[in-house]
Formats: structure tokens, C-alpha cells, sequence
């Protein structure tokens, strides 16, 4: 598949460890984030979101943690595998339906 | 399988020629969102119609343009191309202003 975003940054994590990956987001007045991976040759997947009136949400080997002071939104994984190998974006929406993702960051697996 | 599909796969085509691209939704959403995802720009949101509307715009150019159709699926109309037109082009669909689905996209190449 086509290679997404050839200059992203990359975070490259031992199989089995825990990967956090971090988004800076922009507008003060999004109230709904989503983290999104994406494989090679396909569509964004949904992975997890989370509103604004919360800062933390647990899923299935994901936690995604809000700190709306310093506007910042990140993304865990447990026991990582080679599986979660893809780009992941964090995405913002406003109630004036502005959505804007991040630049995306690419997780490499080392065995 | 997101539910959502989307025709062409792929595409070439010449600069100053005009192309639709196409996408249904899944069952029982309403809203319909197009990205555009370029190697150097990362994912773009253009723009959101919802139950044949358009309900949100982002960095979509003067020479694109969408409708959603009475059976909510909605066309992608790209005119005047150039070469920095080239780039995956992925539609979403959403029940509400929430988890989108994306689909697997169609890959233009203007030459």
C-alpha cells in the first residue's frame, strides 16, 4: 500500500512493552477527540474517543488521556504487538464541526 | 470492512481534466465527510454533508465540490486538476458527529 506521510515522526517500540504516543492539538474549544490508526494501503480505523468533560478513557489494551490545560491528548497501548504497526492521528471537533487530525505518528514494533 | 465504499480505487488522469469520485455510506448513517491525504499534508478534512446538506467546510479548494444525494451517497467533483491534486481521497460516514468509518479510498494520480 501507499506509504503515508514520508516525514512523520516515528516511535519505534520493543514488542511486549507499552507504546504512548502524543498529540498536541490547536483549537481550545474542541470538545471530542479521536485517535484513529491507520495501516498501510487502508482507511483510518477508529480506536478510541473521548469528550471533553473527561480526562481519561480505558478500552481493550488502549488508554487515552486528556489534559485540556496544556491541550494535549495521548494515545497508550499495552503489551504492544506487531499488529498495532500502523500511523496513528489524534483528530479534534467542535461544536461548530470543525475536525482537524494531527500529523500522525508512525509506531514501528521491534521483535 | 468499514461498511463504506468508495469508486474508483484508483484513478489517473491529466492536469486541467475534471473527475467525480464516489462514495456510499453505511447503512444508516447520515453524514458523509471527505479527506484528502497527501505524503507532505498528512489527512485534510474538505467537507461534511449530513442528510443531503452541507453541514461543515475545511480546506476544500474553489475548484472541488460535493452533494449528497437523496440516497446519501455523495460524489466528490475535483475540477482544473493539477498536480498537487494527487493524493488519496477518502470519504467517512457518521450517524452523528462521532465515530466516523472510513472507507478504503480512491488513489488519484494527475500527470
Amino acid at each position: 500500500g501507499e506509504s503515508v506521510g514520508l516525514h512523520l515522526p516515528t516511535l519505534s517500540v520493543q514488542e511486549g512493552d507499552n507504546s504512548i504516543i502524543n498529540c498536541a492539538y490547536s483549537n481550545s474549544a474542541s470538545d471530542y477527540f479521536i485517535w484513529y490508526k491507520q495501516e498501510s494501503g487502508k482507511g483510518p480505523q477508529f480506536i478510541i474517543d473521548i469528550r471533553s468533560n473527561m480526562d481519561k478513557r480505558q478500552g481493550q489494551r488502549v488508554t487515552v488521556l486528556l489534559n485540556k490545560t496544556v491541550k494535549h491528548l495521548s494515545l497508550q497501548i499495552a503489551a504492544t504487538q506487531p499488529g498495532d504497526s500502523a500511523v496513528y492521528f489524534c483528530a479534534e471537533y467542535s461544536s461548530a464541526s470543525k475536525i482537524i487530525f494531527g500529523s500522525g505518528t508512525r509506531l514501528s514494533i521491534r521483535p | 470492512d468499514s461498511g463504506v465504499t468508495q469508486t474508483p480505487k484508483h484513478l489517473i488522469t491529466a492536469t486541467g481534466q475534471r473527475v467525480t469520485l464516489r462514495c456510499s455510506p453505511r447503512s444508516g448513517d447520515l453524514s458523509v465527510y471527505w479527506y484528502q491525504q497527501s505524503l507532505d499534508q498528512g489527512l485534510q478534512f474538505l467537507i461534511q454533508y449530513y442528510n443531503g446538506e452541507e453541514r461543515a467546510k475545511g480546506n476544500i479548494l474553489e475548484r472541488f465540490s460535493a452533494q449528497q444525494f437523496p440516497d446519501l451517497h455523495s460524489e466528490l467533483n475535483l475540477s482544473s486538476l493539477e498536480l498537487g491534486d494527487s493524493a488519496l481521497y477518502f470519504c467517512a460516514s457518521s450517524l452523528k458527529l462521532d465515530e466516523q468509518f472510513f472507507g478504503p479510498g480512491t488513489r488519484l494520480t494527475v500527470l
